[in-house]
């Protein structure tokens, strides 16, 4: 059965830091790995989809890395502003279903 | 529209009554899902429509819940007898790829209390 962990559950940075966000999943055969945002109060926008061939993908100061072999991707962030500030959520595309993360709180203190 | 839209935003009702949640998703999207948050807790999916496939409704959590989409397009969620349990935002998504495979575009959610 997949299991998608994202750590940390939240995370506090000052304005300006580069930074990591980290989801790992137990079942390597995914389909494809999507990132998410999710602002309080609001649905969440699509940021990032690696498929399973793909090794990362990049939108403007993000970065989305993919390693099926040991279970994991990484969400960079470049230059982070108070407005990146949101839960960051992961899903994992297996067994035709999306195995979500519990999320990670970002706060970026201006 | 150019996105997800759902309706109603916001819906506050007694125990026992019943609600329906509706979402509109992106023209020409096959695939739609409701998935449901309660506070503080990830996603819990609900249901999956694809085409004309019958629907996926294996996360539904009881026979209270069920939820329909006409033509395709509108898809209406419908929870009988609320419960306090069932507060929570439902989550309406659409996808222009059938299953895992394709880019999911969320609407902002409704968010039900029961009170």
């Amino acid at each position: 059965k997949q299991e998608v962990t994202q750590i940390p559950a939240a995370l506090s940075v000052p304005e300006g830091e580069n930074l990591v966000l980290n989801c790992s999943f137990t079942d390597s055969a995914i389909y494809n790995l999507q990132w998410f945002r999710q602002d309080p109060g609001k649905g969440l926008t699509s940021l990032l989809l690696i498929q399973s061939s793909q090794r990362e993908q990049t939108s403007g100061r993000l970065n989305a890395s993919l390693d099926k072999s040991s279970g994991r991707s990484t969400l960079y962030i470049a230059a982070s502003q108070p407005g990146d500030s949101a839960t960051y959520l992961c899903a994992v595309g297996s067994n035709y279903q999306l195995i979500w993360g519990a999320g990670t709180k970002l706060i970026i203190k201006p | 529209g150019a996105g997800v839209s759902q309706s109603p935003s916001n819906k506050v009702t007694e125990k026992g009554k019943d609600v329906e949640l509706r979402c509109d998703p992106i023209s020409g999207h096959t695939a739609l899902y409701w998935y449901r948050q309660s506070l503080g807790q990830g996603l819990e999916f609900l249901i999956y429509f694809q085409g004309n496939s019958a629907p996926d409704k294996s996360g539904l959590p009881s026979d209270r819940f069920s939820a329909e989409r006409t033509g395709g397009s509108v898809s209406t969620l419908t929870i009988q007898r609320t419960q306090q349990e069932d507060s929570a935002v439902y989550l309406c998504a659409s996808s222009p790829s059938p299953g895992p495979s394709g880019e999911l575009f969320f609407g902002e959610g409704s968010r039900l209390t029961v009170l």
